[in-house]
């Protein structure tokens, strides 16, 4: 069944450092590749979407990239800031015909501090 | 912004009782689905829902789970019969398409515990 893992359980940063996470995927070569933040308590966040044919996404101070032949995706915050503490999931996103299914990882928790 | 709306925010129930947990989707939103995480793990798949049918549902959807949408706005999960083990946060979430670059739109959750 098709695994991904996210290698970092938790990364701490200094404020205005770039973080960057990342995420493995295995037995499966997705076309799309969704990331969410979840703060404590509530519910993923929808980030960005990178598709297989796009090397690279950049949304305001966050940027992914997708390399299918490492078969990996990282996500980079620059000018990282103490609001950005958050987890991050990276998450498997498969079309079912009828319905679409995430499958996320464990999440990293990153921790940005003055 | 819309948003979903999930309640009540945190159940506690007896084992062996049945709950409901209730969404409340973004209203032009046709796609619904029920993730949940237990605590300290991954937020993982449970059913997804369109044009009010199941599409697709996990391992962990068995005959103790049942999803409907009574009304025009509200889709709701029942667990018939819950076991310890059933004690996680219960996402719902809504999306306009089908295709990925409709990111989900998660509510804020309903932490169940089975005492």
């Amino acid at each position: 069944s098709q695994k991904i893992e996210q290698n970092s359980e938790a990364l701490n940063i200094q404020e205005g450092k770039t973080a960057t996470l990342t995420c493995n995927y295995t037995n499966y070569s997705p076309a799309y590749l969704q990331w969410y933040r979840q703060d404590p308590g509530r519910g993923p966040v929808f980030l960005l979407l990178i598709r297989e044919n796009e090397k690279e996404k950049r949304k305001e101070r966050l940027k992914v990239t997708f390399d299918t032949t490492l078969k990996q995706s990282l996500f980079h915050i620059t000018a990282s800031q103490p609001a950005d503490s958050a987890t991050y999931l990276c998450a498997l996103f498969r079309d079912t015909g009828t319905a679409s299914k995430l499958t996320f990882g464990t999440g990293t928790r990153l921790q940005v501090t003055l | 912004e819309p948003e979903v709306t999930q309640t009540p925010s945190h159940q506690v129930t007896q084992m062996g009782q049945e709950v409901i947990l209730r969404c409340v989707p973004i209203s032009n939103h046709l796609y619904f689905y029920w993730y949940r995480q237990i605590l300290g793990q991954k937020v993982e798949f449970l059913v997804s829902f369109y044009n009010n049918e199941i599409s697709e549902k996990s391992e962990i959807f068995d005959d103790q789970f049942s999803v409907e949408r009574p009304d025009g706005s509200n889709f709701t999960l029942k667990i018939r019969s819950t076991k310890l083990e059933d004690s996680a946060m219960y996402f719902c979430a809504s999306s306009e398409g089908n295709g990925p670059r409709h990111g989900y739109t998660f509510g804020s959750g309903t932490r169940l515990t089975v005492v």
